[in-house]
């Protein structure tokens, strides 16, 4: 079956240490975010990228980094300068049929 | 710039009653995109509807139904006769064209529905 799958489903890491969210689809879409909910904050954008080798920040990005090498991987890197990294990471990805969303990774920064 | 707004931060029902969900947007594009998600607690998010600006026909499915006016620039979202399985966080979102922009979101309405 296509979809997104995110991994790991929950992730500690301590203080100061860089981590890597991963994100791949198999659904052909060229499109591809990264999300970062908060409690009552909604869903804000942190990258999106629409074709490979190029990305584009969104609203939060600082402290981030994405690469975007293979159409189906979209990984997130939460470095050590993203202040409070502590959050729920959404990865989705689109085309004209519409958007699809990956069931998220729970980052705890110790 | 867009912009959806979501007044209501939470909502609490009885079971069986009736419940709208308010969304307000904003965008200067004449073609754009409507979505409504839920999010249960295991934290995915469940597509519910997708609307366009060119289509301002109410939609219902089920228990549940979308009432889109642009006049207003609303996109509320009603359920009829609640259940305890429609606890969840709803979201409100709006993108300029569907397809490979960015969903710009609400910050979402938490429905509980008390038996």
């Amino acid at each position: 079956d296509g979809g997104i799958t995110q991994s790991p489903k929950y992730l500690f890491r301590k203080e100061g240490q860089n981590v890597t969210l991963s994100c791949e689809q198999n659904l052909n879409h060229d499109a591809m975010y990264w999300y970062r909910q908060d409690p009552g904050q909604g869903l804000r954008l942190i990258y999106y990228s629409q074709i490979v080798n190029d990305f584009q920040k969104g609203d939060i990005a600082e402290g981030y980094s994405v690469s975007r090498e293979k159409k189906e991987s979209f990984p997130l890197t939460v470095t050590s300068a993203q202040k409070n990294p502590t959050a729920f990471y959404l990865c989705a990805s689109s085309m004209r049929d519409g958007y699809t969303f990956g069931s998220g990774t729970r980052l705890t920064v110790v | 710039a867009q912009k959806v707004t979501q007044a209501q931060t939470e909502i609490s029902v009885v079971e069986k009653e009736d419940v709208t969900l308010d969304c307000v947007y904003e965008t200067r594009d004449t073609t754009y995109y409507l979505f409504w998600y839920k999010q249960p607690p295991s934290g995915e998010l469940v597509f519910l509807i997708r609307r366009n600006s060119f289509d301002e026909q109410n939609e219902i499915s089920g228990r549940y139904s979308w009432n889109f006016q642009k006049s207003t620039s609303s996109f509320n979202f009603t359920i009829t006769a609640s259940q305890v399985v429609d606890s969840a966080v709803y979201f409100c979102a709006l993108s300029w064209v569907s397809g490979n922009t960015p969903l710009v979101f609400g910050k979402g309405t938490r429905l509980s529905v008390i038996a």
